[in-house]
């Protein structure tokens, strides 16, 4: 069955220090793999997904699939980087995301 | 373009009533996605519409049905309210059929069971 795992619920650090949000999942076929965030009072958003390998704001996320990971890392993390972070699976049936439960980022002044 | 809308953005009901939720999704995406989302579960799929037809569906009871028109617009239906329903509804649209698609979520409706 297809599962994200995302170990940290919370997560703070301070503004200059590498962050790197964990995320594990479980799927049998070839995922797609990406990172949504919400910031305060907006609406979740699409930071980035792994088919790209973009950086985005400075994130930057590696599809591992021996260890079946995607985390998210940044070297410096800023402020306006608070925000909930959300893993998500596309299970390649469509539109069926499973979303890991998410981590909230606090970058520290 | 106009982002994905949800109306109403609030809704109170008490147990046992049923509710209906509308999404219009961003102009030309034909796909709408539903979710809901609570504090210990974090975001969970609840159904795909694509072309006016269910393609995907989660792991809800019956009482959650859904429907797309030939709009893209979407609704969605709760019967037989239960506490355990109150939750933020979020919906998403997507422009294309399969492969990589990005979800634009809208902004949710907060409903509150009592």
């Amino acid at each position: 069955a297809q599962r994200v795992t995302q170990p940290e619920k919370l997560l703070s650090v301070f503004k200059g220090a590498p962050v790197e949000l964990k995320c594990n999942y479980s799927y049998s076929g070839s995922p797609e793999l990406f990172w949504y965030v919400q910031y305060s009072r907006q609406r979740l958003q699409l930071l980035l997904r792994h088919i790209s390998r973009e950086s985005i704001k400075g994130f930057t996320a590696d599809l591992n699939k021996g260890e079946t990971s995607f985390h998210l890392k940044k070297p410096f993390a800023q402020e306006e980087d608070s925000a909930m972070y959300y893993c998500a699976l596309n299970a390649n049936t469509g539109n069926q995301f499973y979303f890991g439960t998410g981590t909230s980022l606090t970058v520290i002044p | 373009k106009a982002g994905v809308t949800q109306t109403p953005r609030y809704l109170i009901k008490t147990r046992g009533q049923q509710v209906t939720l509308s999404c219009s999704p961003i102009s030309g995406h034909r796909s709408v996605s539903w979710y809901q989302q609570t504090p210990g579960q974090g975001l969970q799929f609840l159904f795909e519409y694509f072309s006016e037809t269910q393609r995907n569906k989660g792991n809800f009871p019956g009482r959650f049905s859904g429907r797309q028109f030939s709009n893209s617009r979407s609704e969605m239906n709760v019967s037989t309210l239960e506490l355990g329903d109150s939750a933020l509804y979020l919906c998403a649209s997507s422009s294309q059929g399969r492969g990589i698609n990005i979800q634009y979520f809208g902004a949710g409706t907060r409903l509150s069971v009592l």
